[in-house]
């Protein structure tokens, strides 16, 4: 099964631009999706289909992915974002899910 | 309010057994296919198991093959996992999720747009 890598942390001051990756060593013919996760929370569906935004999650939330690296990039980040950001894909024919590790978003 | 309820967590022994439940409301569950998701305390989330509406197809992870089964009562719209032979590494959270529908959905697992808030199991003597 594939594996999903994530930098364990990342810090931005208020207002700039928060960038997490997630990279696999091969990620087939499925999207990547985006959790946030704040503490004591169930996860919260940021992106899905690599970079479709659901109903209700702010613009400032955008995804990319590009061969085996898949970004999660907020604009403009708030206070509220600080949580833990999960990527999520699957296998080639979407029989086995794979979270990656989580990345801590800190703002300073 | 669209939501899912899980229950039936708790303390239990190595090796026993326990069954989890996921209640639906303000959705028909039959539209749409679930998963199984667990986070133990301070790590990462940890896809279980899917089942699709029909419950024709069912996936499960490694870790649980054999052990875990999932299940629903689509007239009750509610959705199970039997948990046998437990491990104190299966102390966990343990999260119902739905799969996203419409043009989200691709077949398989795939985005999970509803979660519930969890039921804690805790696998210990």
């Amino acid at each position: 099964s594939s594996e999903l890598t994530q930098p364990p942390s990342v810090s931005v001051s208020p207002g700039q631009t928060a960038r997490i990756t997630c990279s696999a060593d091969a990620l087939p013919n499925q999207y990547v999706y985006w959790y946030l996760q704040r503490p004591g929370q169930a996860p919260i569906l940021v992106i899905y289909k690599d970079s479709e935004r659901p109903s209700g999650i702010p613009e400032r939330f955008s995804g990319s992915s590009s061969g085996t690296t898949a970004t999660l990039t907020i604009s403009g980040v708030q206070a509220e974002d600080e949580a833990d950001y999960y990527c999520q894909s699957a296998d080639g024919s979407g029989t086995y899910g794979v979270f990656g590790g989580g990345t801590r978003l800190t703002v300073l | 309010e669209v939501q899912l309820v899980e229950s039936g967590g708790g303390l239990v022994q190595p090796g026993g057994s326990l069954t989890l439940s996921c209640a639906a409301s303000e959705f028909t569950l039959s539209h749409y296919s679930m998963n199984w998701v667990r986070q133990a305390p301070g790590r990462g989330l940890e896809w279980l198991s899917y089942i699709s509406g029909s419950s024709a197809t069912i996936y499960y992870a490694d870790s649980v093959t054999g052990r875990f089964t999932v299940s629903r009562d689509n007239a009750k719209n509610s959705l199970y996992l039997q948990m046998h032979s437990l491990r104190a590494e299966d102390t966990a959270i343990y999260y119902c999720a739905r799969n996203c529908g419409g043009d989200c959905y691709l077949g398989g697992v795939g985005a999970l747009d509803i979660w519930g808030r969890g039921t804690m199991v805790t696998v210990s003597s």
